[in-house]
């Protein structure tokens, strides 16, 4: 059974600084892995999408990179500024045909980036 | 684009009252879903549709009805809601060819 782990739960860093969130999971065979931002009462949305075959995506100040073979998968945010601030969170599309592709779910990291 | 639109954004029942939840998307996508998220638990699956006129059973569907009568809406229902049903809902869509997930704004839940 897949399971999607991010360690920290909580982060906080002064503004200005280079961060890493992690992400780990337990069953290599993935389709994809998806990072997403949720703010305080608002819903998600999606930062970057990096498909089974890839190694990394860059978005912006955003870099996710994946690595398979090892279960995991990293999230680095450069020059972190205040409105970087919200929880991140982690999803990995198991690799099941067709509609049966589920989500599987991280709980997702807290960052604060303080002035 | 509106996107993905939810109503309402705050409810509060007590328990055994019934209600639906609309979601609504403007990008003429195939698949939608509904999650359930709460502390600590991360989102879980309720049910999802992968097209008009189809639903299935998610992780933890018990509860819950849902319909897809037209393509852009999904709707859930609780029949007889229980405190155990008090959290925040949330709505997403995508399209066949994206992976991408596109979310709603949430609806908060209070079941007392």
């Amino acid at each position: 059974k897949q399971e999607v782990t991010q360690i920290p739960a909580a982060l906080s860093v002064p503004e200005g600084e280079n961060l890493v969130l992690n992400c780990s999971f337990t069953d290599s065979a993935i389709y994809n892995l998806q990072w997403f931002r949720q703010d305080p009462g608002k819903g998600l949305t999606s930062l970057l999408l990096i498909q089974s075959s890839q190694r990394e995506q860059t978005s912006g100040r955003l870099n996710a990179s994946l690595d398979k073979s090892s279960g995991r998968s990293t999230l680095y945010i450069a020059a972190s500024q205040p409105g970087d601030s919200a929880t991140y969170l982690c999803a990995v599309r198991t690799s099941n045909a067709g509609n049966n592709r589920k989500l599987i779910w991280g709980l997702g990291t807290s960052l604060a980036v303080n002035p | 684009n509106a996107g993905v639109t939810q109503t309402p954004k705050f409810r509060v029942l007590k328990t055994g009252q019934s209600m639906t939840l609309l979601c609504a998307q403007d990008m003429n996508h195939e698949y939608m879903y509904w999650y359930r998220q709460d502390p600590g638990m991360g989102l879980r699956l309720i049910h999802y549709s992968v097209g008009e006129g189809t639903t299935a059973k998610g992780e933890v569907p018990d509860g819950y009805n849902v319909s897809r009568l037209k393509k852009q809406n999904f709707l859930l229902g609780l029949e007889s809601a229980a405190p155990s049903q008090t959290s925040v809902y949330f709505c997403a869509s995508r399209d066949w060819v994206q992976e991408t997930q596109y979310f709603g704004p949430g609806t908060r839940l209070l079941v007392l």
